[in-house]
């Protein structure tokens, strides 16, 4: 069974640049989750996607945004990147969601790197 | 608001020692889910144990064991004989649960970062 990929690994991009990151969840899955870590604020919730449509978000600016396809991939995008949101992006995926407890497998990230 | 404090930033322990991470958390839901993560360097998080608010009962999985004590909101996690390959990342975490059935997602401590020395 294949596990949770995150596309790329690794990124860096510069100041003002907009990215596309992308998640492809286990094979059955209908939520997939997107967490932002870093050494200051650690994991942080972000956005949780479950048949395509935004379920919950974390506190975050309006310029971090996703979607969800109906194969329940999923993209996250951020505009206008700032020096901030260098960090690693997870992926999370499960069965039914948050909301129901179950067990969410994590990809290994992309490593962001805004300079 | 929830929170999940993991006071031991960085334990490092001889191996085959015992070794206990702490967990406390704040909620005012009375139904929530804990869990247990374990980060290694490659980056993903892997899942360890789940317990539901209503479940206090302790969990043994072969060196692994949990103590979830409701009245101290507490969910600590103990390795017995601990090995080099525990050296990792720990993360504590909650999720609480809406009278609707969703969630937020899940809130996680700052972690415990675990050295197991030969």
């Amino acid at each position: 069974k294949a596990g949770v990929t995150q596309t790329p690994r690794y990124l860096i991009k510069t100041r003002g640049q907009q990215v596309t990151l992308s998640c492809s969840p286990i094979s059955g899955h209908r939520s997939v989750s997107w967490y932002q870590q870093t050494p200051g604020q650690g994991l942080q919730f972000l956005f949780e996607y479950f048949s395509e449509t935004q379920r919950n978000k974390g506190n975050f600016p309006g310029r971090f945004s996703g979607r969800q396809f109906s194969n329940s991939r999923s993209e996250m995008n951020v505009s206008t990147l700032e020096l901030g949101d260098s960090a690693l992006y997870l992926c999370a995926s499960s069965l039914s969601g948050q909301g129901a407890g179950t067990e969410a497998f994590f990809g290994q990230g992309t490593r962001l790197t805004v300079v | 608001a929830q929170k999940v404090t993991q006071a031991q930033t960085e334990i490092s322990v001889v191996e085959k020692e015992d070794v206990t991470l702490d967990c406390v958390y704040e909620t005012r839901d009375t139904t929530y889910y804990l869990f247990w993560y374990k980060q290694p360097p490659s980056g993903e998080l892997v899942f360890l144990i789940r317990r539901n608010s209503f479940d206090e009962q302790n969990e043994i999985s072969g060196r692994y064991s949990w103590n979830f004590q409701k009245s101290t909101s507490s969910f600590n996690f103990t390795i017995t004989a601990s090995q080099v390959v525990d050296s990792a990342v720990y993360f504590c975490a909650l999720s609480e649960v809406y009278s609707g059935g969703g969630a937020d997602g899940l809130t996680f401590g700052k972690g415990t970062h675990l050295i197991i020395q030969p």
